[in-house]
């Protein structure tokens, strides 16, 4: 087990604020990756790190960013709610030939 | 590019039948292969994976996956299916040759498992 940490596990906000979900770990991986989860669309990567400070965009970047300052902590913010960000979002780290160790998920809700 | 297929949404066995989920892959270089399976509300766990050797492999919970290097294939397998086995399953591709960036895994859309029984 990575000791992953997603939190919060549940949020409900309104359309337009801007909302932070967190990833932490503890055991120093350095490659983390943030997924959201949609029915008829498997996982789409949204941005990923490989290092503090060094973060890059996937498919389904727009209108999210992210920040590594530190090694165990990965933040995904959504700069804007919108209805369509309405999704379960999933952190992971890479753990080499291992493939990934995925959080337990946090189900954002956006009215 | 890579990419993986998972042809079908959705597979229905009854308890005790052999299962088979099928995933295809595309990949550049080497592949590396694994299989994760969702249960409701929860996070993705391994459950096997590919990098070299045999291409029979076996996984948690006496699943397991062939590898067909001329079919592009990873299907996921096991002789007899229980009820418990009813969950989400999902196929993920990496290119395991060197220099491939990030070892980022590329994941199929999911195969819906029901164990009826």
């Amino acid at each position: 087990d990575a000791g992953i940490t997603q939190s919060p596990r549940h949020k409900v906000t309104e359309t337009g604020t801007p909302v932070t979900l967190r990833c932490h770990q503890t055991e120093n991986h350095r490659y983390m990756y943030w997924y959201r989860q949609d029915p008829g669309h498997g996982l789409r990567l949204i941005h990923y790190s490989y290092g503090v400070k060094d973060t890059d965009k996937g498919e389904v970047s727009d209108g999210y960013s992210v920040s590594r300052s530190k090694t165990e902590d990965f933040l995904l913010t959504l700069e804007s709610a919108t209805s369509s960000q309405t999704s379960v979002y999933f952190c992971a780290v890479g753990q080499g030939n291992y493939g990934y160790t995925f959080g337990s998920g946090t189900r954002l809700t956006v009215v | 590019a890579q990419s993986v297929a998972q042809p079908e949404d959705q597979v229905n066995v009854a308890e005790g039948n052999p299962l088979t989920v099928k995933c295809t892959y595309s990949v550049s270089g080497n592949p590396y292969l694994f299989w994760y399976v969702q249960y409701p509300n929860r996070g993705l766990q391994f459950l096997l994976k590919y990098i070299t050797g045999d291409n029979l492999v076996k996984g948690s919970y006496g699943f397991e996956a062939e590898f067909n290097k001329s079919q592009t294939s990873f299907h996921l397998k096991k002789p007899s299916a229980l009820v418990s086995d009813s969950a989400l399953y999902f196929c993920a591709v990496r290119d395991g040759s060197r220099g491939s960036t990030l070892g980022r895994l590329y994941f199929g859309r999911g195969t819906q498992l029901t164990v009826w029984p």
